[in-house]
């Protein structure tokens, strides 16, 4: 069951400009949502986590903004670098032992 | 600090044979997830070891098991391979307090590949 989707499988974006990149789930359980970014044959790296009891995390560069009522999260990068090109993976997890995943979005960052 | 690093790095098994992938753990992590990453899709939660004991498990068949040793590396193990189950395999740590985790590191992967 495909409890967090991502539904673009891709996002072009320019140099400077921001990337949005957006992430849905199902399941009303999930309490704890990170954005992973992954490089080709490395392991994913976290990049910023919510809480679902807040609405908005900040990290530099990094924006995570999480509605409850549309079950639905949302990664701003702000200006877009070409290093940012990467997959990106939205994961959600409720008591933490169990983190469902994404099928991810590929972002890539044109100078 | 050492990151989480995992052996080998690929592998070439035949179906029906046995596997087993080695994680060890970053410096300091108690805690250890292994995930399974089909091309194209997200990793799938197959099971979290905390303290050497299992602290949830995915949906997965019990033919995948298995280890965490007292100083936090890891094991998976997978019984009688199928061709599904050609994947990469991630390993992640992270410091639990009773298995709760937030951020995991997780390793490159292993490529296995089912012929």
């Amino acid at each position: 069951d495909q409890q967090v989707k991502q539904n673009s499988p891709s996002l072009s974006v320019q140099e400077g400009r921001i990337s949005i990149l957006n992430c849905d789930y199902t399941n009303s359980m999930f309490d704890y949502f990170l954005w992973y970014k992954k490089y080709p044959a490395e392991g994913p790296t976290f990049l910023i986590s919510i809480s679902s009891i807040k609405d908005k995390n900040e990290d530099g560069r990094f924006t995570v903004f999480l509605n409850k009522s549309a079950k639905h999260l949302s990664l701003h990068i702000v200006p877009s670098q070409p290093g940012d090109s990467a997959v990106y993976f939205c994961a959600a997890s409720h008591n933490n032992n169990d983190m469902r995943f994404g099928a991810g979005t590929r972002l890539t960052v044109k100078p | 600090e050492t990151g989480v690093t995992q052996s080998p790095t690929h592998l070439i098994k035949t179906r029906g044979q046995q596997v087993t992938l080695r994680c060890s753990s970053q410096s300091g992590h108690n805690t250890v997830s292994w995930y399974q990453q089909a091309l194209g899709q997200g990793p799938q939660f197959i099971f979290q070891y905390y303290r050497e004991e299992e602290n949830g498990r995915g949906n997965f068949p019990p033919r995948f098991s298995g280890l965490q040793f007292p100083n936090y590396s890891s094991e998976l193990n997978v019984n009688a391979l199928e061709l599904d189950d050609s994947a990469l395999y991630l390993c992640a740590s992270s410091l639990g307090d009773r298995g709760i985790v937030r951020e995991q590191y997780f390793g490159p992967g292993t490529r296995l590949t089912v012929t």
